[in-house]
């Protein structure tokens, strides 16, 4: 099983509003990523975790904010967005830091 | 930052051609990966490379990691039309440093196949 599972698929959302993006694996991963792709662009790293601490911050602006509940679950929390935010929000995760990722199916976020 | 340059941008090719595409960067990887990606979907895993002269096959596909460390290619053999997408290569440092973990993607090969 290298089953990612991010919710929801489709998101559309406000400059005003909060929400939250949601990735779940059971692989027992230890490391876990918050990427952002916009079309036909690879995808940018945003955040690493790695044993359930921050260990990569993209120089991210603070309206992502990224939480890790425990070693299976990874939100994205998104607060006053801006339209040139919208993009597919990719989850990954690997067994540790140094190997391979497998990614989710992503969240297409339209910031309107 | 470390750039990994992949080639071509794009394929055109009918169905059963085989395609060719790879990656070169001017840093070291310990990992090379390759990625393939549909409209609207996430990136799925295809090959891992682990080490330096590695050939893999995965069914039609085959990629190998260079003898250099710092260039991989990818090869799909009699291709379908469901191959067509897009294909990224990835490279990973296993080493200390602010690059530690990170994946470092190629700008991706479009790949359309015409039956």
């Amino acid at each position: 099983d290298t089953e990612v599972t991010q919710t929801p698929k489709h998101l559309v959302m406000g400059m005003t509003n909060k929400k939250s993006l949601k990735c779940e694996q059971h692989m027992g991963h230890r490391a876990m990523y918050w990427y952002k792709q916009k079309a036909k662009k690879p995808p940018e790293l945003m955040f690493v975790y790695s044993y359930e601490k921050l260990s990569i911050n993209e120089s991210v602006p603070s309206r992502f904010s990224p939480e890790c509940p425990n070693s299976s679950l990874l939100n994205l929390h998104l607060h006053a967005l801006q339209p040139e935010d919208s993009a597919l929000y990719l989850c990954a995760s690997s067994r540790y830091i140094r190997t391979e990722a497998f990614f989710g199916q992503g969240t297409r976020l339209t910031v309107v | 930052g470390q750039q990994l340059n992949q080639s071509p941008q794009s394929m055109f090719i009918q169905e059963g051609e085989d395609v060719s595409m790879n990656c070169t960067s001017s840093s070291i990887f310990n990992t090379w990966l390759w990625y393939k990606q549909d409209p609207g979907e996430g990136p799925v895993l295809l090959i891992a490379l682990y080490k330096a002269g590695e050939l893999t096959s995965n069914g039609r596909l085959t990629a190998q990691f260079g003898i250099t460390r710092k260039d991989s290619f990818l090869n799909i053999s009699a291709s379908i039309p469901s191959d067509v997408g897009i294909y990224f290569c990835a490279g990973q440092r296993a080493t200390g440093g602010t690059s530690y973990g990170k994946l470092t993607f190629g700008q991706g090969t479009i790949l359309t196949v015409h039956p």
